[in-house]
């Protein structure tokens, strides 16, 4: 079946810096990828629809130019978090939307614990 | 406003014994529904999928049915293990495909000795 490796699972980083997450589907392409937030013991919260080689769409509230997405191939999304802070602090998780027979399917990544300090 | 709820919040139960998740929405047009199985700190993995005329669909322990007129749908887990422990989401999805997804806020479940 489809899998969708993200890394790091896990990162740690000083006030002010940017971090990268990169997203990848390894056995197929996704032409459409999609960045999660998740809060503890919270449902995930779209932050943005990444689309190979065009602007990534962006859901009200979230701001692009502090997450930056680029999906510059049809195996490989990355999110930046600039200038990160404490706030940004979450669980980050991407999905690859395949398609099979019309319907599409949703494969997530495991995950991205960031802690900013 | 398209939701999808889920119940109960949080479940414990012992090893070995069933127990039914439910999923109530209000999404519409509707045009299938996910049921995944979440670990802590990992992501969200597919259990089942079902389309508006399908009304039951099973994946080794888990058998997912859905009622499409009373908007419902419920997950049952038989002969628990502790790693089902996880949370359970489910995941209803528009038509036009997209990411036209609402997710419930899962329940909690947890499988004691």
């Amino acid at each position: 079946g489809a899998v969708v490796s993200q890394h790091p699972s896990r990162v740690i980083c000083k006030s002010g810096t940017s971090v990268k997450i990169e997203c990848r589907s390894l056995d197929f392409q996704a032409t459409t990828m999609f960045w999660y937030r998740q809060f503890p013991k919270q449902s995930l919260m779209l932050m943005a629809t990444s689309n190979e080689g065009s602007k990534a769409t962006y859901e009200q509230g979230v701001e692009k130019d502090k997450f930056l997405i680029n999906h510059a191939s049809l195996t490989l999304s990355t999110l930046t978090v600039t200038s990160a802070h404490p706030e940004d602090s979450s669980f980050y998780i991407c999905s690859a939307q395949t398609q099979d027979r019309g319907d599409y399917g949703y494969t997530f990544g495991s995950g991205t614990r960031l802690t900013v300090v | 406003k398209n939701q999808v709820e889920q119940s109960p919040q949080s479940l414990i139960i012992l090893e070995g014994k069933n127990c039914t998740l439910q999923c109530n929405y209000t999404v519409s047009p509707f045009s299938n529904l996910r049921w995944y199985k979440q670990d802590t700190g990992r992501g969200p993995v597919s259990l089942t999928i079902m389309t508006f005329s399908e009304n039951t669909k099973s994946n080794g322990r888990y058998t997912a049915t859905l009622d499409a007129d009373t908007k419902q749908s419920s997950l049952h887990i038989t002969a628990s293990q502790l790693s089902d422990s996880a949370s359970y989401i489910c995941v209803v999805s528009l038509t036009g495909g997209g990411n036209k997804l609402t997710f419930g806020t899962g329940t909690q479940l947890k499988v004691e000795l």
